[in-house]
């Protein structure tokens, strides 16, 4: 596509359900990033993929977090037993290589009510 | 792991006038990037610039990469320049494998 696509764009969900946001990145990019944005604060690394692999998941917080990219294209970031603390925007970035220039999503505003 | 730091932390500005935002990291750096986060939430790509200078119409950026600073130049600024500006690096040294953010220049024009 022509740029990083996030669905979706807003997730209502209540405390302890499990939920899945997805990211699409660009066609051809090898490496794909999971990051979340509290309110008035920068994004903070969560998770790094080079193809299928997660090369480095050192942000993730937990193990409630996890996320896959079976098919080394399109990435699923996962939380189980979702908890109010976890409400943030998610956004996905992708890159053509691991240190080149990273383009972000619209994010996925997740709210734990 | 490596720090970014970024000032001023708010600046408020009448149309037309210029600004310098600037940027420093506390290690080298092989990728350093400067966004615009709009209203809306979208980081938009302005510089990716990990070392030298760049111009893009009102816009330019100079990253020192051996005096660890980048700085980020707005001309002429508009309304639509409002918004959240964030500097962004990848350590060259190890660490996290994705980008560290500062906290942002906020920065609001008024007409």
């Amino acid at each position: 596509g022509a740029g990083v696509s996030q669905t979706p764009s807003n997730k209502v969900t209540e405390k302890g359900k499990y939920v899945e946001l997805r990211c699409d990145p660009i066609s051809g990019h090898t490496a794909l990033y999971w990051y979340r944005q509290s309110l008035g604060q920068g994004p903070e690394f969560l998770i790094y993929f080079q193809g299928t692999g997660a090369a480095d998941d050192s942000g993730l917080p937990n193990d409630r977090f996890f996320a896959v990219r079976p098919e080394g294209s399109v990435s699923t970031l996962k939380i189980q037993r979702t908890e109010r603390g976890d409400s943030a925007v998610y956004l996905c970035a992708s890159s053509s290589q691991g240190d080149t220039e990273a383009f972000f999503g619209q994010g996925t505003r997740l709210t734990v009510v | 792991g490596i720090q970014v730091e970024q000032s001023p932390p708010d600046l408020i500005l009448q149309e037309g006038a210029n600004s310098t935002l600037r940027c420093n990291f506390s290690d080298s750096v092989n990728n350093l990037q400067w966004f615009h986060q709009n209203p809306w939430g979208q980081l938009i790509n302005l510089f990716y610039i990990p070392s030298g200078t760049k111009q893009n119409g009102r816009l330019s950026a100079t990253t020192v990469a051996t005096e660890r600073y980048s700085l980020l130049y707005i001309s002429s600024s508009q309304t639509t320049d409002s918004g959240v500006y964030f500097c962004a690096v990848l350590s060259e040294g190890g660490g996290a494998d994705g980008l560290t953010f500062g906290k942002g220049t906020h920065l609001i024009i008024q007409p």
